[in-house]
């Protein structure tokens, strides 16, 4: 089972900054990995997969890199609307699919 | 307008059962291997389980090997996990989620999510 580590476990930025997370694959994943974001309440919501590949809907302030095992999402301008947790997820070998532990961003 | 809305969650004694549903709409469900995702407190996100488009293909987690039955009824738009003997560590919210990409292709994220059902299991 592959493993995702992501880091950090809290990041607190202000409205404007850049925000990088990470998510590091036990093993090399090619460029299998997807980014949520979730707020209370709500289901995860697709953001970019494929690593880089914006998902519909997702504004361009998202974006993602990596490839391998080592994969960032950043935000480059934080809005309010932008704090959530943030989770990355392998695709490149199911079953099972696997998730990391989230990043909480806050703003 | 693409939906997936997940029920029957409940409060249930250990060594229970429960049948959950997810009814999907706008899109040709019949094409797509779905999921269910459950989010606990003690293990965040998790994957359950994924049957193929068809239905003939089921996957499992260990660690519900055994106790779940993934179901799909495609004329109906219809996918259900059956979930026998239930565990306190089972508590928490079940989704029922969308490959990304048709035709049981076997890299896929998940696009589309239902809002969620939950289940407790405590005596």
């Amino acid at each position: 089972e592959i493993v995702l580590t992501q880091s950090p476990a809290t990041l607190s930025l202000s409205p404007g900054k850049r925000a990088d997370l990470s998510c590091r694959a036990s093993q090399s994943i090619s460029n299998c990995l997807a980014w949520y974001q979730q707020k209370p309440g709500q289901p995860p919501r697709l953001l970019i997969y494929d690593a880089s590949n914006r998902a519909s809907g997702i504004p361009a302030r998202f974006s993602g890199s990596g490839s391998g095992t080592d994969f960032t999402l950043t935000i480059s301008s934080l809005e309010p609307e932008d704090s959530a947790v943030y989770y990355c997820q392998q695709c490149g070998k199911r079953p099972p699919l696997t998730f990391g532990g989230g990043t909480k961003v806050e703003i | 307008e693409v939906y997936l809305v997940d029920s029957g969650g409940g409060l249930v004694k250990p060594g229970g059962s429960l049948r959950l549903s997810c009814a999907a709409s706008g899109f040709t469900f019949s094409n797509y291997k779905m999921n269910w995702v459950r989010q606990t407190p003690g293990k965040g996100l998790e994957w359950v389980s994924s049957i193929s488009s068809g239905g003939n293909s089921t996957d499992y987690a260990d660690s519900v090997k055994g106790r779940f039955t993934i179901s799909r009824d495609n004329p109906n738009n219809s996918l259900y996990l059956k979930i026998d003997s239930l565990r306190v560590d089972d508590t928490g919210v079940y989704y029922c989620a969308r490959d990304e990409v048709p035709f049981d292709w076997p890299q896929a994220s998940l696009d589309v999510w239902g809002k969620g059902t939950t289940v407790t299991v405590s005596s």
